[in-house]
């Protein structure tokens, strides 16, 4: 079983919709959490952290971390065209030297 | 703002020979990790350097070893290269410490033929 589970994919909502992805891990040792988004081809660009239990907003985007139930999640508002990627969740551990990843959630939002 | 750089962008090589990749991380990040991602792949954690010394390791061939310089910048060396082992190689930096976030260079496309 895999350190990162997240929910598969793909993922399609219509534009102005809401994209809702999820998250769960098993190491209870874990501390930061975060989003990465790639598109096809592409390196991972960070779009969210997390390091505490509940919500945090940035834009369009928020995280909500429950750390009681591993698990991490990602709301997109007002989903665009543009945000038509694949979404991994990464997680570390305190005092760790890697992050681990989600197989990835391929979202695809519909014109 | 400065951001993670690896050489070369592409590179072509054939089975059995030998490839660098470099790593030129966000200047004053101490921390290098290397990740390897095959088509349709999450990324594979290979091995990561703290201060210029190896911290962790993944699932790093025996054939590739790597290392991180004076200056942070870092190099993974792949030997008796593999069919196998074409695919995207990202290096990522970061500050060492409890919240602290990694980025990703743009990435080699590694091709063995």
């Amino acid at each position: 079983q895999k350190e990162v589970e997240q929910n598969s994919g793909p993922l399609s909502v219509p534009e102005g919709a809401i994209a809702s992805l999820n998250c769960t891990y098993s190491d209870r040792v874990s501390q930061s959490f975060f989003w990465y988004r790639q598109y096809s081809g592409k390196s991972p660009e960070l779009i969210m952290s997390i390091y505490s239990n509940g919500d945090k907003e940035d834009g369009r985007f928020t995280a909500q971390l429950n750390k009681a139930s591993q698990y991490v999640s990602l709301l997109i508002r007002d989903s665009q065209p543009s945000d038509s990627a694949t979404y991994l969740c990464a997680v570390r551990a305190a005092n760790d030297y890697k992050l681990s990843f989600g197989a990835g959630t391929t979202v695809t939002v519909r014109a | 703002a400065a951001g993670v750089i690896q050489s070369p962008r592409h590179l072509i090589k054939e089975k059995r020979e030998t490839a660098t990749l470099k790593c030129y991380p966000i200047p004053r990040h101490d921390t290098v990790y290397w990740y390897q991602q095959g088509p349709g792949q999450d990324p594979q954690f290979l091995i990561s350097f703290y201060e210029k010394m190896q911290s962790d390791k993944g699932s790093i061939p025996d054939r590739f070893s790597a290392q991180q310089f004076s200056d942070y910048h870092s190099e993974l060396n792949m030997s008796s290269l593999e069919l196998g082992d074409s695919a995207l190689y990202f290096c990522a930096s970061s500050w060492t410490g409890a919240n602290t976030e990694a980025f990703f260079g743009q990435g080699t496309r590694l091709t063995v033929v």
